[in-house]
């Protein structure tokens, strides 16, 4: 099993550019949720999905869109970057079952100039 | 809303030795699920140990343990005979009930342990 696979690793913007960070699970997890991870912070709750067709809103989620059409995808897209989104990114997944946790990707940097 | 306080931020030990990071959170729940994930230099988020509110029992991991005091809302992490792999940023997290929260995490702003030879 790959897990929860992130893509891109690294990433550099200019202000007022849009992407998108994928994040695939191939562990059949209902649950999906983004994070950013901000020094002195720890991680945020931007947005996440309980299950395929539903998606709700984080700790912070202005500026950033998420879409659940499948079980296995979470894409998180940037709309207009700025550099307050500066950040490490973290996809997450879980069973949804509390004492499972949540199994993590391996992040994207994200540099925003 | 929850909230996860780490009040320490950074901390060291020696190897082979004892350590405990602190971790205080706020919730009006009875049942929920409390995490200390540890994150490496390679960014890499790894669940070290878990606790359900409902046991009132310690859990345990090898050489990670857990005190858990429900009353006082405490839930700190001993690592014992520290390990130079130790060194990390250590996270707590909550988790609420499925049914209230989406299976939502809440971190704290996490502890930077540094284990010295």
């Amino acid at each position: 099993n790959a897990g929860v696979t992130q893509t891109p690793k690294f990433q550099v913007l200019k202000t007022g550019q849009s992407m998108t960070l994928q994040c695939a699970q191939d562990m059949n997890h209902e649950y999906m949720s983004w994070y950013r991870q901000d020094p002195g912070m720890g991680l945020r709750l931007i947005h996440y999905s309980v299950g395929a067709g539903i998606t709700d809103q984080g700790e912070v989620p202005n500026g950033y869109n998420v879409s659940r059409s499948t079980t296995e995808d979470f894409p998180l897209r940037l709309l207009s970057a700025a550099p307050s989104q500066t950040s490490v990114y973290f996809c997450a997944s879980s069973r949804g079952l509390g004492n499972y946790g949540y199994t993590f990707g391996s992040g994207t940097r994200l540099t925003v100039v | 809303a929850q909230t996860v306080t780490q009040s320490q931020p950074e901390m060291s030990v020696q190897e082979a030795e004892t350590v405990t990071l602190s971790c205080t959170y706020d919730t009006s729940e009875n049942n929920y699920y409390l995490f200390w994930y540890k994150q490496p230099p390679s960014r890499q988020m790894i669940l070290v140990i878990r606790q359900e509110a409902y046991k009132q029992q310690n859990a345990t991991e090898n050489r990670f343990s857990v005190n858990f005091q429900k009353a006082a809302k405490s839930f700190s992490l001993k690592i014992s005979d520290s390990q130079l792999g130790d060194t990390a940023m250590y996270f707590c997290a909550f988790m609420p009930p499925q049914e209230t929260s989406g299976s939502r995490l809440t971190f704290g702003e996490g502890t930077q342990l540094t284990v010295n030879p």
